[in-house]
C-alpha cells in the first residue's frame, strides 16, 4: 500500500489552463505539505496543511490553492499555468510535532508538470 | 539565499569504499537535520537523521555526524553498495513545530561504480 500517493503522475497542458493534482495519505498524519522542485533541483516548501489549515505559504503565487477536504487529502489547485510553473511538485506528511525531534517526512513520487 | 548546501553536485565510489557526503548550512535555528535518498521518478525516502544534541547517528551501514561549530553534517556509507546509487538530499529543519517544512540542499548525485 502506497503510504502517500499523488496523481497524476505527469501532467502536460497549455498555459492559461487550470489544472489539479491530488494528494492522499494514509498514514493518520496530521500534517500534509506541497513541495515544487525547480529545473534547478531546489526542493522548496509550497504550503503546509496541519488539520485542515494552512500553516505556512511561502511567497506562492496565489494563483496556486491547496484544498484539504479532510486530513488525509491535499490538492493542490492551480489556475492560469504559466511555463514557469513546469517543475516536479512533491506532495508529503508527517505528524504533527512541538519539540526537539521533528518526525521525517514522506514523500509522494512527484508529479511531473509540463506547461507548453 | 541557500540556506542548505551541498556543493558537490555528484559523487563517484568504488563498490565497497566508503561514500562521504557533505552539507553546510547557514541557518543557527536549526536544530535536526535530515538525510532523504531520491530514485529516479520517485519521491524522496527519508534515510536517516540528527538532533542538534548529539553529533553522531549511526544505523547499520549509514551514519550522520554533526559539527554544530562548522555548521556542518555528513552521510557516511560503508560499505558502498550498487543500489545506494541515488541522489541524496541533505535537509534541516528548526524545532518550531512539525508544519515548518524542510529546508533541503539540491542534493549529491552518488553514482557506485563496481
Amino acid at each position: 500500500d502506497t503510504a502517500v500517493s499523488q496523481t497524476p503522475k505527469y501532467l502536460v497542458t497549455q498555459m492559461g489552463n487550470d489544472k489539479s493534482i491530488k494528494c492522499e495519505q494514509n498514514l493518520g498524519h496530521d500534517t500534509m505539505y506541497w513541495y515544487k522542485q525547480d529545473s534547478k533541483k531546489f526542493l522548496k516548501i509550497m504550503f503546509s496543511y496541519n488539520n485542515k489549515e494552512l500553516i505556512i505559504n511561502e511567497t506562492v503565487p496565489n494563483r496556486f490553492s491547496p484544498k484539504s477536504p479532510d486530513k488525509a487529502h491535499l490538492n493542490l489547485h492551480i489556475n492560469s499555468l504559466e511555463l514557469g510553473d513546469s517543475a516536479v511538485y512533491f506532495c508529503a506528511s508527517s505528524p504533527w510535532s512541538v519539540g526537539p525531534k521533528l518526525p521525517e517526512a514522506f514523500f509522494g513520487q512527484g508529479t511531473r508538470l509540463t506547461v507548453v | 539565499d541557500q540556506q542548505v548546501k551541498q556543493n558537490s553536485p555528484s559523487l563517484s565510489v568504488q563498490e565497497g569504499r566508503i561514500s562521504i557526503l557533505n552539507c553546510d548550512y547557514t541557518n543557527s535555528m536549526f536544530d535536526y537535520f535530515l538525510w532523504y535518498k531520491k530514485y529516479p521518478a520517485e519521491g524522496p525516502t527519508f534515510l536517516i537523521s540528527i538532533s542538534s544534541i548529539k553529533d553522531k547517528n549511526e544505523d547499520g551501514r549509514f551514519t550522520v555526524f554533526l559539527n554544530k561549530s562548522a555548521k556542518h553534517l555528513s552521510l557516511h556509507i560503508v560499505p558502498s553498495q550498487p543500489g545506494d546509487s541515488a541522489v541524496y538530499f541533505c535537509a534541516a529543519s528548526d524545532s518550531g513545530g512539525g508544519a515548518d517544512g524542510l529546508t533541503f540542499g539540491k542534493g549529491t548525485h552518488l553514482i557506485i561504480q563496481p
